[in-house]
């Protein structure tokens, strides 16, 4: 079974760095594309940027480039998304995607990680 | 950058009805790279259609899509009870937008 699983839901405070991970399995990782997809709370889906785990190629959002790090590690089969110093408008639900090449659609959808900011 | 417009932005019907939900882009948008998920509350959004009018695994036929260059469909032929839930389309290529959604509730 294609199956993308998130880490844990977080607590940071602003100014924290924070890394949140997607795990690939049941599919050969290095063969798709992996997005990330920002949800509000109670809002729509934002897309963020992708990566091709292959060699670490990466598009942004320009809404995102510059306040986000996507990166992937092949061997291990997980890609990141990280912040160097969070804010409370980064509390969202934060949802990764698997997709066959640049362009095409998402699926399937890791099951979100909650991340909260609060002082 | 496309813009996707959803409408309506709440849809209220009764299950067995048919439900009609429609993305406008600001641009045309080749058919070939138009989405539609389903996202219920608490889980992550499903892949219902892609391409316009394809199916994706596993996803029953009362749904259908439909549409090209600026104006998209999806339609539910009979709504069932676990069909109620909040619609995305997407616009996916060398960058990717959703659309606004438009939630169906029951009557």
């Amino acid at each position: 079974e294609v199956q993308l699983v998130q880490s844990g839901a977080e607590v940071k405070k602003p100014g924290e760095s924070l890394r949140i991970s997607c795990k690939g399995s049941g599919y050969s990782f290095t063969r798709y594309w992996i997005s990330w997809v920002r949800q509000m709370p109670g809002k729509g889906l934002e897309w963020m940027g992708r990566i091709d785990p292959t060699d670490s190629y990466t598009n942004y959002s320009p809404s995102f480039q510059g306040h986000v790090t996507i990166s992937a590690d092949k061997s291990i089969s997980t890609a990141y998304l990280q912040w160097t110093s969070l804010k409370a408008s980064d509390t969202a639900m934060y949802y990764c995607a698997r997709h066959w090449d640049r362009a095409t659609w998402f699926d399937p959808w890791g099951q979100g990680t909650l991340v909260t900011v609060s002082s | 950058e496309i813009v996707l417009t959803q409408s309506p932005g709440t849809l209220s019907l009764s299950p067995g009805e048919r439900a009609t939900l429609s993305c406008r882009a600001s641009q045309s948008v080749s058919s070939t790279y138009l989405a539609w998920y389903q996202q219920k509350p608490g889980q992550a959004p499903r892949l219902l259609i892609y391409g316009a009018s394809s199916r994706a695994t596993g996803i029953p036929d009362r749904f259908s899509g439909s549409g090209s260059g600026t104006d998209f469909t999806l339609t539910i032929s009979r709504l069932e009870p676990e069909d109620f839930a909040v619609y995305y389309c997407q616009r996916y290529g060398s960058s990717v937008t959703f659309g606004p959604g438009t939630k169906v509730d029951i009557k």
